[in-house]
């Protein structure tokens, strides 16, 4: 079961977007619409924000939007807030994640 | 409101075994697969286990197969991991997550920290 891809780390200013991307194969990503984002604050349990690739759940600000393009997904943060600042990872059925990717509100 | 409460967490010795619970609560526990996820000190979220709803499919990692299985209690409402020969590497949170479906998972326990010295 190999990880999906993410990069380490990525930054924005308060109210810019920034983008996270997560790369599969087409045997996950890019072979199902079952890709799920989960942010998670330092010592805390992972959140889920994003589902089935751009679905938020209930409580998830609109912010928070996925897309999913060939064997890549991508988690957009727009107008970033400093409460944003955290560690974010995709997950991608059968079982695969990503390795999480720290995201600094400068 | 769902809850997810791990316990059984500790410290064992290399080749030791030991056992962690996730009791739930607020849902119907018997309807849903559990997954359960760890995460090593510093590094990234690691699938371990999921096990279907009345307990008849489980899938592990392949890294992690024949040293832990994963069951569950569903009159207890309780899910349950047991971990044999236990390696240094296997030091982390592990967390109890609700499953619904492709890896979907919408609640999450607290975690509980095994710690495995070298």
């Amino acid at each position: 079961q190999s990880a999906l891809t993410q990069p380490p780390s990525a930054s924005g200013s308060p109210g810019q977007s920034v983008t996270i991307s997560c790369t599969g194969t087409n045997s996950d990503v890019g072979g199902y619409n079952y890709v799920s984002w989960y942010q998670q604050h330092p010592g805390k349990a992972p959140k889920l924000i994003i589902y089935e690739v751009n679905e938020r759940p209930s409580g998830v600000p609109d912010r928070f939007s996925g897309s999913k393009s060939g064997n890549t997904a991508s988690l957009t943060v727009s107008g970033l807030q400093a409460e944003d600042e955290a560690d974010y990872y995709c997950v991608s059925f059968p079982a695969r994640f990503g390795g999480g990717t720290k995201l600094t509100v400068l | 409101e769902v809850q997810l409460v791990e316990s059984g967490g500790g410290m064992v010795q290399a080749g030791g075994s030991l056992r962690l619970s996730c009791t739930a609560s607020g849902f119907t526990f018997s309807a849903d697969w559990m997954t359960w996820v760890r995460q090593a000190p510093g590094k990234g979220l690691e699938w371990v286990a999921d096990i279907e709803g009345d307990g008849s499919a489980r899938q592990y990692a392949d890294s992690l197969k024949g040293r832990f299985t994963v069951s569950r209690d569903n009159v207890k409402n309780s899910l349950y991991l047991q971990m044999n020969s236990l390696r240094v590497e296997d030091t982390a949170v592990y967390y109890c997550a609700r499953n619904l479906g492709f890896h979907r998972l919408d609640s999450w326990g607290q975690g509980a920290l095994v710690t495995v010295p070298s």
